[in-house]
């Protein structure tokens, strides 16, 4: 599903500085999600957006700032990054009406 | 709150036996349930969705409210069938609530 895109595929930074894991989708669907993946917690949401100008809080947002000026991106930022941030980031897509979330490839981020 | 329950890490069987990698979940609301799998350096994907009760690559999973269960299941499994399994719960704002994760490995 080349529709939906994440950069960097990989990123290593160091405590204190800010990322952004840029997320991309071609389809146009409204709804846009950014989660984490760590071991023993499978997938946690951080934030999500119905529509552009329209993001929300998931369960683990602190931390991390995200934007939605077009339907297309999702920008994820992590303001100051921490140790405990290390993780596997997956972006997702779905349709407005339909139930099945697209996942991009993930971006695997190492805070040191 | 909501919360999808995947109780073994890993399941690890002989190809040709049955499967059962379990799900359950605790939710105030009417559930809608999903088995997403990522096979090796592939993406997560849908497997399958309670809603539509099919089968999917000899998979199939029943919502059974009473035990808040939702249970995947498969008759005789496949080497192509070891993946990450991970079963999860469609939230009101259209948001998923993922368990922890089931490793499949289905053993020749």
């Amino acid at each position: 599903d080349a529709g939906i895109t994440q950069s960097p595929r990989y990123k290593i930074t160091e405590t204190g500085r800010q990322v952004t894991l840029m997320c991309h989708q071609t389809w146009s669907h409204s709804y846009m999600f950014w989660y984490r993946q760590d071991l023993g917690h499978g997938l946690r949401l951080i934030y999500y957006s119905a529509a552009a100008d329209i993001t929300d809080k998931g369960e683990v947002p602190d931390g991390y700032v995200v934007s939605r000026s077009k339907t297309e991106n999702f920008p994820l930022t992590l303001e100051s990054a921490t140790r405990s941030q290390t993780s596997v980031y997956f972006c997702a897509s779905s349709e407005q009406g339909t139930d099945t979330q697209y996942f991009g490839p993930g971006t695997r981020l190492t805070v040191l | 709150a909501q919360r999808v329950t995947q109780p073994e890490k890993l399941l690890s069987v002989f190809k040709g036996a049955p499967v059962e990698l379990k799900c359950n979940y605790s939710y105030s609301g009417s559930p809608e349930l999903f088995w997403y799998v990522q096979y090796s350096r592939q993406r997560l994907q849908l497997l399958l969705r309670h809603i539509s009760r099919e089968s999917i690559k000899g998979f199939t999973a029943d919502l059974n409210k009473g035990e808040t269960s939702f249970h995947l299941k498969k008759p005789f499994a496949q080497e192509e069938d070891s993946a990450m399994y991970y079963c999860a719960l469609l939230t009101g704002r259209r948001a998923l609530t993922f368990g922890s994760g089931t490793r499949l490995q289905v053993q020749p």
